[in-house]
Protein backbone atom coordinates (compact mmCIF):
# COMPACT_ATOMS: atom_id res chain seq x y z
CA UNK A 1 0.00 0.00 0.00
CA UNK A 2 0.85 3.67 -0.07
CA UNK A 3 3.59 5.11 2.20
CA UNK A 4 4.37 8.55 2.84
CA UNK A 5 7.69 9.01 3.67
CA UNK A 6 9.29 12.13 4.98
CA UNK A 7 12.46 13.11 5.80
CA UNK A 8 14.29 14.21 7.66
CA UNK A 9 11.99 13.60 11.25
CA UNK A 10 13.66 16.58 13.45
CA UNK A 11 15.50 19.69 11.62
CA UNK A 12 17.74 22.06 13.93
CA UNK A 13 18.02 25.29 12.22
CA UNK A 14 20.07 28.48 12.78
CA UNK A 15 18.56 31.42 12.86
CA UNK A 16 18.24 33.12 9.38
CA UNK A 17 19.62 29.91 7.81
CA UNK A 18 18.04 28.24 4.54
CA UNK A 19 16.11 24.51 5.14
CA UNK A 20 14.49 21.39 2.82
CA UNK A 21 12.42 18.55 3.99
CA UNK A 22 10.86 16.12 1.96
CA UNK A 23 8.11 13.91 1.50
CA UNK A 24 8.39 10.74 -0.78
CA UNK A 25 5.95 8.18 -1.59
CA UNK A 26 6.25 4.80 -2.96
CA UNK A 27 3.22 4.99 -5.83
CA UNK A 28 2.42 8.30 -7.95
CA UNK A 29 0.02 10.62 -6.50
CA UNK A 30 -2.80 12.54 -7.87
CA UNK A 31 -2.17 15.57 -5.41
CA UNK A 32 -0.17 16.31 -1.78
CA UNK A 33 -0.72 19.07 0.52
CA UNK A 34 1.53 20.37 2.94
CA UNK A 35 0.44 21.35 6.53
CA UNK A 36 1.83 23.39 9.46
CA UNK A 37 1.80 21.99 12.96
CA UNK A 38 3.01 24.53 15.47
CA UNK A 39 3.58 23.26 19.17
CA UNK A 40 0.33 22.46 21.48
CA UNK A 41 -1.77 23.59 17.81
CA UNK A 42 -3.42 21.73 15.15
CA UNK A 43 -2.54 21.23 11.67
CA UNK A 44 -2.57 24.15 9.47
CA UNK A 45 -3.48 23.70 5.84
CA UNK A 46 -0.17 25.63 3.67
CA UNK A 47 -0.45 24.36 0.13
CA UNK A 48 -2.15 21.96 -2.35
CA UNK A 49 -0.31 20.97 -5.34
CA UNK A 50 -1.90 19.10 -8.10
CA UNK A 51 0.44 19.67 -11.42
CA UNK A 52 3.91 17.26 -12.34
CA UNK A 53 6.80 19.37 -11.76
CA UNK A 54 4.63 22.04 -10.42
CA UNK A 55 6.08 25.25 -8.25
CA UNK A 56 4.74 27.10 -5.52
CA UNK A 57 5.65 29.85 -3.41
CA UNK A 58 4.62 31.58 -0.04
CA UNK A 59 6.69 34.63 0.92
CA UNK A 60 9.72 32.13 2.39
CA UNK A 61 8.34 29.08 1.18
CA UNK A 62 8.60 26.86 -1.96
CA UNK A 63 6.81 23.91 -2.87
CA UNK A 64 7.60 21.40 -5.42
CA UNK A 65 5.85 18.60 -6.61
CA UNK A 66 8.29 16.22 -8.43
CA UNK A 67 7.88 15.54 -12.55
CA UNK A 68 7.07 11.75 -11.80
CA UNK A 69 4.49 13.26 -9.00
CA UNK A 70 5.95 10.45 -6.25
CA UNK A 71 7.90 13.52 -4.34
CA UNK A 72 7.42 16.94 -3.06
CA UNK A 73 9.40 19.29 -1.04
CA UNK A 74 9.40 21.95 1.20
CA UNK A 75 11.65 24.99 1.27
CA UNK A 76 12.33 27.80 3.56
CA UNK A 77 14.96 30.66 3.19
CA UNK A 78 16.02 32.95 6.08
CA UNK A 79 14.70 30.56 8.76
CA UNK A 80 12.75 32.46 11.49
CA UNK A 81 11.31 31.67 15.14
CA UNK A 82 7.66 31.75 13.71
CA UNK A 83 9.11 28.85 11.79
CA UNK A 84 8.87 26.72 14.56
CA UNK A 85 6.88 23.24 14.46
CA UNK A 86 5.84 20.24 12.60
CA UNK A 87 5.60 20.21 9.02
CA UNK A 88 3.15 17.26 7.11
CA UNK A 89 2.82 16.09 3.78
CA UNK A 90 -0.37 14.48 2.72
CA UNK A 91 -0.78 12.65 -0.71
CA UNK A 92 -3.33 10.64 -2.01
CA UNK A 93 -3.17 7.58 -4.72
CA UNK A 94 -6.13 5.90 -3.63
CA UNK A 95 -6.82 6.96 -0.63
CA UNK A 96 -4.91 10.23 1.53
CA UNK A 97 -1.91 9.93 3.69
CA UNK A 98 0.47 11.89 5.69
CA UNK A 99 3.66 11.83 6.62
CA UNK A 100 4.90 11.28 9.87
CA UNK A 101 6.30 14.92 9.48
CA UNK A 102 9.16 17.01 9.98
CA UNK A 103 9.11 18.70 13.58
CA UNK A 104 11.56 22.19 13.11
CA UNK A 105 13.75 23.80 16.15
CA UNK A 106 14.84 26.97 15.70
CA UNK A 107 18.35 28.30 17.20
CA UNK A 108 18.27 32.09 17.79
CA UNK B 1 -14.26 32.98 10.57
CA UNK B 2 -15.38 29.66 9.30
CA UNK B 3 -13.56 27.11 11.54
CA UNK B 4 -14.39 23.94 12.71
CA UNK B 5 -15.49 23.71 16.33
CA UNK B 6 -14.30 20.71 18.38
CA UNK B 7 -15.95 19.98 21.71
CA UNK B 8 -14.80 19.21 24.70
CA UNK B 9 -11.23 20.43 23.92
CA UNK B 10 -10.27 18.14 27.01
CA UNK B 11 -11.62 15.07 28.46
CA UNK B 12 -10.57 12.84 31.33
CA UNK B 13 -12.19 9.62 31.92
CA UNK B 14 -11.68 6.18 33.86
CA UNK B 15 -11.40 3.21 31.93
CA UNK B 16 -14.27 1.36 30.63
CA UNK B 17 -16.43 5.25 30.58
CA UNK B 18 -18.08 5.98 27.06
CA UNK B 19 -16.68 8.91 25.37
CA UNK B 20 -18.18 10.80 22.84
CA UNK B 21 -16.38 13.93 20.45
CA UNK B 22 -18.28 15.87 18.73
CA UNK B 23 -17.26 18.12 15.57
CA UNK B 24 -19.04 20.76 13.61
CA UNK B 25 -17.65 21.32 10.15
CA UNK B 26 -16.99 24.57 8.27
CA UNK B 27 -20.40 25.04 6.55
CA UNK B 28 -20.76 23.93 3.21
CA UNK B 29 -17.61 21.36 3.21
CA UNK B 30 -18.69 17.81 2.43
CA UNK B 31 -15.78 15.97 3.52
CA UNK B 32 -14.87 15.39 7.38
CA UNK B 33 -12.08 12.78 8.65
CA UNK B 34 -11.10 11.65 11.79
CA UNK B 35 -7.77 11.76 13.13
CA UNK B 36 -6.05 10.53 16.16
CA UNK B 37 -2.27 11.67 16.96
CA UNK B 38 0.05 10.08 19.48
CA UNK B 39 4.19 11.06 20.07
CA UNK B 40 4.56 7.18 18.98
CA UNK B 41 2.36 6.71 16.30
CA UNK B 42 1.83 10.31 14.43
CA UNK B 43 -1.37 11.52 12.77
CA UNK B 44 -3.14 8.49 12.45
CA UNK B 45 -6.76 8.55 9.78
CA UNK B 46 -9.67 7.27 11.75
CA UNK B 47 -12.67 7.76 9.89
CA UNK B 48 -13.46 9.51 6.40
CA UNK B 49 -16.95 11.05 5.31
CA UNK B 50 -18.29 12.46 2.01
CA UNK B 51 -21.89 13.48 1.96
CA UNK B 52 -22.21 12.14 5.31
CA UNK B 53 -21.53 8.69 3.73
CA UNK B 54 -18.57 6.97 5.84
CA UNK B 55 -15.79 5.71 2.81
CA UNK B 56 -13.13 5.00 4.67
CA UNK B 57 -12.83 3.89 8.33
CA UNK B 58 -10.28 1.15 8.10
CA UNK B 59 -8.05 2.75 10.80
CA UNK B 60 -10.83 2.89 13.04
CA UNK B 61 -10.64 -0.29 15.51
CA UNK B 62 -14.04 -1.34 15.02
CA UNK B 63 -14.57 -3.42 18.47
CA UNK B 64 -14.68 -0.03 20.75
CA UNK B 65 -14.77 2.94 17.89
CA UNK B 66 -17.84 4.41 16.15
CA UNK B 67 -18.19 7.50 14.01
CA UNK B 68 -21.21 8.91 12.83
CA UNK B 69 -23.02 12.07 11.20
CA UNK B 70 -26.18 12.27 12.03
CA UNK B 71 -26.68 15.69 10.18
CA UNK B 72 -24.33 17.62 7.93
CA UNK B 73 -23.50 20.09 10.55
CA UNK B 74 -22.64 17.38 13.07
CA UNK B 75 -20.13 13.98 13.57
CA UNK B 76 -19.27 12.24 16.18
CA UNK B 77 -16.67 9.99 17.28
CA UNK B 78 -17.44 7.39 20.41
CA UNK B 79 -15.18 5.24 22.40
CA UNK B 80 -16.85 2.70 24.66
CA UNK B 81 -15.60 1.05 26.90
CA UNK B 82 -12.41 3.77 26.77
CA UNK B 83 -8.93 2.05 27.41
CA UNK B 84 -5.78 3.90 28.23
CA UNK B 85 -4.30 3.25 25.18
CA UNK B 86 -6.65 5.54 23.73
CA UNK B 87 -5.36 8.67 25.36
CA UNK B 88 -4.39 11.00 22.34
CA UNK B 89 -5.58 14.29 20.77
CA UNK B 90 -8.27 13.90 18.38
CA UNK B 91 -8.84 16.01 15.50
CA UNK B 92 -11.66 16.19 13.15
CA UNK B 93 -10.98 18.55 9.76
CA UNK B 94 -13.44 18.99 7.21
CA UNK B 95 -12.99 19.86 3.75
CA UNK B 96 -14.80 21.94 0.69
CA UNK B 97 -15.17 19.12 -2.19
CA UNK B 98 -15.07 15.64 -3.15
CA UNK B 99 -12.28 16.21 -5.11
CA UNK B 100 -10.15 18.50 -3.07
CA UNK B 101 -8.40 17.19 -0.29
CA UNK B 102 -7.39 20.04 1.34
CA UNK B 103 -8.56 20.05 5.66
CA UNK B 104 -9.24 22.16 8.08
CA UNK B 105 -8.84 21.10 11.35
CA UNK B 106 -10.10 21.82 14.31
CA UNK B 107 -8.33 22.57 17.89
CA UNK B 108 -8.68 18.80 18.78
CA UNK B 109 -9.80 17.29 21.86
CA UNK B 110 -7.17 16.21 24.17
CA UNK B 111 -8.36 12.74 25.83
CA UNK B 112 -6.86 11.32 28.59
CA UNK B 113 -8.13 7.89 30.08
CA UNK B 114 -6.61 6.83 33.45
Amino acid sequence: GQQVMQIPQYQHVQEGEDFTTYCNSSTTLSNIQWYKQRPGGHPVFLIQLVKSGEVKKQKRLTFQFGEAKKNSSLHITATQTTDVGTYFCAGRDYKLSFGAGTTVTVRA
Amino acid sequence: DARVTQTPRHKVTEMGQEVTMRCQPILGHNTVFWYRQTMMQGLELLAYFRNRAPLDDSGMPKDRFSAEMPDATLATLKIQPSEPRDSAVYFCASGPGTTIDIQYFGAGTRLSVL
